[in-house]
């Protein structure tokens, strides 16, 4: 069964420093997105991504976040100068669909010293 | 504003019982729901999802779920709890014209042997 993969699966970084999540989606998945869990709380929508743009973000994904979508099978979020706040699971996720459900990676575990 | 709620933050059932666990949203516009699971350390798996039609859907792992417009509620299912559903579920709900998905704080489920 296709899955989406994620590396790696912690990182560990001190603040200020740049970061950069990869994540595999499923092939035929046309649409990507960013969500992230800061421990114990719910799981929140950083961005969406499609044709190689972003088609939607949210107010957490300011300046400090960029995505991009390299070759044909990596998609990436870039964290410019991570911050302490940073420090939470992120997970990647594809879909086929923009409304179709989303399969979700098993998560990066960032954190931030 | 939208939002969805999980009232249950914790539930504890024996092997064998049933299940139900909770979800209300909020949304102005037709919403799209979904639930998923979370095993510890592991990411999020779509269990089922409705966008229309029939209010009753089925998903994997033997779980089902209503739609019940009337009662902004999309509660999950199932009849027969076995020991491998301890997990973290999340109810989502998304709309057409959003990429944004929102998810609830998520009901941490236990099971008894």
């Amino acid at each position: 069964e296709p899955e989406v993969t994620q590396t790696p699966s912690h990182q560990v970084t001190q603040m200020g420093q740049e970061v950069i999540l990869r994540c595999v989606p499923i092939s035929n998945h046309l649409y990507f997105y960013w969500y992230r869990q800061i421990l114990g709380q719910k799981v929140e929508f950083l961005v969406s991504f499609y044709n190689n743009e972003i088609s939607e973000k949210s107010e957490i994904f300011d300046d400090q976040f960029s995505v991009e979508r390299p070759d044909g099978s990596n998609f990436t979020l870039k964290i410019r100068s991570t911050k302490l706040e940073d420090s939470a699971m992120y997970f990647c996720a594809s879909s086929e669909e923009g409304a179709g459900g989303r399969f979700f990676g098993p998560g990066t575990r960032l954190t931030v010293l | 504003a939208q939002s969805v709620t999980q009232p249950d933050i914790h539930i504890t059932v024996s092997e064998g019982a049933s299940l139900e666990l909770r979800c209300n949203y909020s949304y102005g516009a037709t919403p799209y729901l979904f639930w998923y699971v979370q095993s510890p350390g592991q990411g999020l798996q779509l269990l089922l999802k409705y966008f229309s039609g029939d209010t009753l859907v089925q998903g994997i792992k033997g779980f089902e779920a209503e739609f019940k417009r009337s009662q902004s509620s999309f509660n999950l299912r199932k009849p027969s709890v076995h020991w491998s559903d301890a997990a973290e579920y999340f109810c989502a709900v998304g709309a057409s014209g959003t990429y944004k998905y929102i998810f609830g704080t998520g009901t941490r489920l236990k099971v008894l042997a």
